[in-house]
């Protein structure tokens, strides 16, 4: 166990409507990271957040945006989802903010959209 | 070209066997070098971390990274049937954070 915990493990939905995604990082990390694990595409990083502002961002659609709260926890929001939005969506958590150190990542939430 | 090459495999060997895992890059500022391993439904799991060039060993697991040839590479010695995952590498230059990932391996290690 990585210490990191995603909610909800699997989520359906239909195209066109909005979800949201949470993060817990590990006791004491201050970043989060957001992945995106597809088949074709693989592991892409989509943005990090170091103690509540965002920090680096990378191949993040407008649709969907994330925010860390006081509590460290993260939330990615997806919306006006399409079918190609199906994927992993994994959350990362490390203490510094700068250089990856070792980023432990939680068990993915399952996203799929019909 | 993308950032980094990772040839996907998949690779099935015997147990105990050697095995060989290998990532190319183009981005000469990568400075952090990772390989994490990732079993079916799961997240990606640390294997291990090395930072700029050399050798890193750890138990049966040993990491090279060769930045001359921007290629790093990951070596299992006597493998076993939980060995059985895809390995991912992955590498940062540092100034950001963020990791970016070769697309894995799948190796299957036979009993």
């Amino acid at each position: 166990d990585s210490g990191v915990t995603q909610t909800p493990k699997h989520l359906i939905t239909a195209t066109g409507q909005r979800v949201t995604l949470r993060c817990s990082p590990r006791s004491g990390d201050l970043s989060v990271y957001w992945y995106q694990q597809s088949l074709d595409q693989g592991l892409q990083f989509l943005i990090q957040y170091y103690n509540g502002e965002e920090r680096a961002k990378g191949n993040i659609l407008e649709r969907f945006s994330a925010q860390q709260f006081p509590d460290l926890h993260s939330e990615l929001n997806l919306s006006s989802l399409e079918l190609g939005d199906s994927a992993l969506y994994f959350c990362a958590s490390s203490l510094g903010s700068g250089g990856p150190t070792e980023a432990f990542f939680g068990q993915g939430t399952r996203l799929t959209v019909v | 070209q993308k950032e980094v090459e990772q040839d996907p495999g998949p690779l099935s060997v015997p147990e105990g066997a050697i095995v060989s895992l290998n990532c190319t890059y183009s981005n000469s500022a990568f400075q952090y070098f990772m390989w994490y391993r990732q079993y079916s439904r799961k997240g990606p799991e640390l294997l291990m971390y090395t930072y700029s060039s050399g050798n890193k060993e750890d138990g049966r697991f040993t990491a090279q990274v060769d930045k001359s040839s921007k290629y790093i590479s990951l070596f299992i010695r006597d493998s076993q049937p939980s060995d059985s995952a895809t390995y991912l590498c992955a590498m940062s230059g540092g100034s950001q954070g963020n990791l970016i990932f070769g697309k894995g391996t799948k190796l299957s290690v036979k009993p």
